[in-house]
């Protein structure tokens, strides 16, 4: 049983447009929850995160979106540049569970076309 | 802050050898995991470290895994007997605290053949 879900395995933006990828969850206990970048024969690199107090957090380009009731996250990425072409997984961590692992998606592929 | 590193890059070996990963996360980071990712899928959770204690262990760490963070500073995942489907990249992170971000190495591709 997946606990969270990017049910878009792919998605591909024309440069300088917005990128949104989504992410569902389904374990109500998850309270942090986070977007890692992934390039190939790379680990996963941090990119922003959101505790479930708050629905909405900024980094520059990047904004996450928590929507608690409905169980969903968004990712949106404005202006899109080429080198954001990655792989991206959304994952997600229960605070009370004390190890904060993280529960991952299957990740969507972005391919930002110049 | 050199950033988690893990050795080897790559491993290849015959079923039913045993290896072992290494792993130093950043230093001053107390907090060390373990993850396996398979092709398309994410990474999984397999065994969490708080210094030198393993306080967690997932069901995908089966009897033949064996992990260790001595003094608390790098770690080593052991795999013995090998099985083809051990094959996968092995990630390993570590985090400064509870609630911050984990921050992965670039990982150990394992292939059993």
């Amino acid at each position: 049983d997946q606990q969270v879900k990017q049910n878009s395995p792919s998605l591909s933006v024309q440069e300088g447009r917005i990128s949104i990828l989504n992410c569902d969850y389904t374990n109500s206990m998850f309270d942090y929850f986070l977007w890692y970048k992934k390039y190939p024969a790379e680990g996963p690199t941090f990119l922003i995160s959101i505790s479930s107090i708050k629905d909405k957090n900024e980094d520059g380009r990047f904004t996450v979106f928590l929507n608690k009731s409905a169980k969903h996250l968004s990712l949106h990425i404005v202006p899109s540049q080429p080198g954001d072409s990655a792989v991206y997984f959304c994952a997600a961590s229960n605070s009370g569970a004390g190890s904060y692992q993280l529960t991952f998606g299957k990740g969507t592929k972005l391919s930002v076309i110049p | 802050d050199t950033g988690v590193s893990q050795n080897p890059r790559h491993k290849i070996t015959k079923r039913g050898q045993n290896v072992t990963f290494r792993c130093d996360p950043i230093s001053e980071h107390n907090r060390l995991y373990w993850y396996r990712q398979t092709l398309g899928q994410g990474p999984e959770f397999l065994t969490y470290f708080q210094n030198e204690a393993q306080l967690e262990k997932s069901r995908l760490l089966s009897d033949r895994f064996s992990a260790e963070r001595p003094k608390g500073s790098f770690s080593t995942l052991e795999i013995q007997r090998t099985e083809q489907g051990d094959s996968a990249m092995y990630l390993c992170a570590s985090s400064l605290q509870a609630g911050t971000p984990l921050h992965f190495g670039n990982g150990t591709r394992l292939t059993v053949t």
